[in-house]
């Protein structure tokens, strides 16, 4: 089947301006994580989803950030008057569950390049 | 101080190689450790996947974790041209926030 698939692929804005990412996780997948990627860094936790289970926030930098998952499947990210270090990839990733074991193996999309200019 | 250590790099070696990479973690609860793959432009895939300590080989890879000295490797046999990519380092605990912490990843280039 399709692994997760994100969109856009690329965008520009300007500082200031607000934008949405969105993620379509694997079919049948309950966790859902979103991860920042700043150039020459590490992936860096934003958020997650499991099942119908309130998100972890704990990792988004600001208040500026914000996710939702509607119908425990597609997720957008929103970031709000961006700025330029916002600037990095965005990572979507989802795993068969969140209970331990080689079912919670996260699988990856391509990401999601974010340019503020 | 970082709670996953991983030397940037680059690493060049030459094809036919033996490669050797690592990362060092300070958190004594993270108990599944794993390694990504990721080529240019591309998300992370997973090549490996161990659960507490020991050693697991898939073909030409072997994943080895020292739960002791806190301290992961992958060894990559008869390198590739087409293993050249970015090896990042995962680990997560067994409880709690099951979020994976990343190494900031390994540049790899091997040489035909």
């Amino acid at each position: 089947g399709a692994g997760v698939s994100q969109s856009p692929s690329n965008k520009v804005t300007e500082k200031g301006k607000d934008v949405e990412l969105r993620c379509d996780p694997i079919s049948g997948h309950t966790a859902l994580y979103w991860y920042r990627q700043s150039l020459g860094q590490g992936l860096e936790f934003l958020i997650y989803f499991q099942g119908n289970s309130a998100p972890d926030k704990s990792g988004l930098p600001s208040d500026r950030f914000s996710a939702e998952r509607t119908g425990g499947s597609v997720s957008t990210l929103t970031i709000q008057r961006t700025q330029q270090e916002d600037s990095a990839v965005y990572l979507c990733a989802s795993s068969e569950s969140y209970s331990g074991g080689r079912t919670d193996t996260q699988y990856f999309g391509p990401g999601t390049r974010l340019t503020v200019l | 101080q970082k709670e996953v250590e991983q030397d940037p790099g680059p690493l060049s070696v030459p094809e036919g190689a033996i490669v050797s990479l690592n990362c060092t973690y300070s958190n004594s609860a993270f108990q599944y450790f794993m390694w990504y793959r990721q080529y240019s432009r591309k998300g992370p895939e997973l090549l490996m996947y161990t659960y507490s300590s020991g050693n697991k080989e898939d073909g030409r890879f072997t994943a080895q974790v020292d739960k002791s000295s806190k301290y992961i490797s992958l060894f990559i046999r008869d390198s590739q041209p087409s293993d050249s990519a970015t090896y990042l380092c995962a680990m997560s605990p067994d409880t709690g926030r099951r979020a994976l912490t990343f190494g900031s990843g390994t540049r790899l280039q091997v040489q035909p």
